[in-house]
């Protein structure tokens, strides 16, 4: 079975400073990673993915992610946070022969002016 | 312009009164999903289809039943509906060549 955890529900950061969001997955194969965004009333949005290749990814509105296997962990990164990525982040992951993506609880992000 | 449609975006209704929201997309995707969203517990599969004709179970379908009968649409029914199927829920389709899902904008549903 699949599984991601994000262990904060909530991050707050003031605009202008570094954004992380923590992900760590559970997978019985090579996993494929996700990020994606929700704004209020909104639909899901994808920001970036994970397949193979270099460990830092980089996708949509600055932001990016560190692949790291031995840790089992995709962390989403931004480093100058601006008031309009206030959003809720949620990681998926799925195995590379399965369509089945399974996500985590989702983080809300505050980005105070 | 690639899309997922879902309809109605909000709805009212009462215990046991049968319910369709549909979903529609544009992109020829063969792969089509129902998700339900709920506080604290994320995004949660209900039912899957690889195909036209091939549905499947996901992590909780108790409650819910749908159809493919053709490749952009993908029904989900709730014959009758209970207090605890109060959800936001969101249809999406799958590129597969990227790995990337499409959402609908979602469906807010209130059960009374």
């Amino acid at each position: 079975a699949q599984s991601v955890a994000q262990p904060e529900d909530q991050v707050n950061v003031a605009e202008g400073n570094p954004l992380t969001v923590k992900c760590t997955y559970s997978v019985s194969g090579n996993p494929y990673l996700f990020w994606y965004v929700q704004y209020p009333n909104r639909g899901l949005q994808f920001l970036l993915k994970y397949i193979t290749g270099d460990n830092l990814v980089k996708g949509s509105y600055g932001f990016e992610a560190e692949f790291n296997k031995s840790q089992t962990s995709f962390h989403l990164k931004k480093p100058s946070a601006l008031v309009s990525d206030s959003a809720l982040y949620f990681c998926a992951v799925r195995d590379l022969d399965d369509y089945k993506l399974s996500f985590g609880a989702g983080t809300t992000v505050t980005v105070r002016a | 312009e690639a899309q997922v449609t879902q309809n109605p975006r909000y709805l009212i209704t009462v215990t046991g009164k049968k319910l369709t929201v549909t979903c529609s997309q544009n992109m020829n995707h063969e792969y089509m999903s129902w998700y339900r969203q709920d506080p604290g517990l994320g995004l949660r599969q209900i039912y899957y289809s690889m195909n036209v004709e091939v549905t499947d179970k996901g992590d909780v379908p108790e409650g819910y039943k749908v159809s493919r009968k053709e490749k952009r649409n993908f029904p989900l029914i709730l014959e009758s509906p209970s207090p605890n199927q109060t959800s936001l829920y969101f249809c999406a389709s799958l590129q597969t060549n990227t790995g990337e899902l499409f959402f609908g904008e979602g469906s807010r549903l209130t059960v009374l």
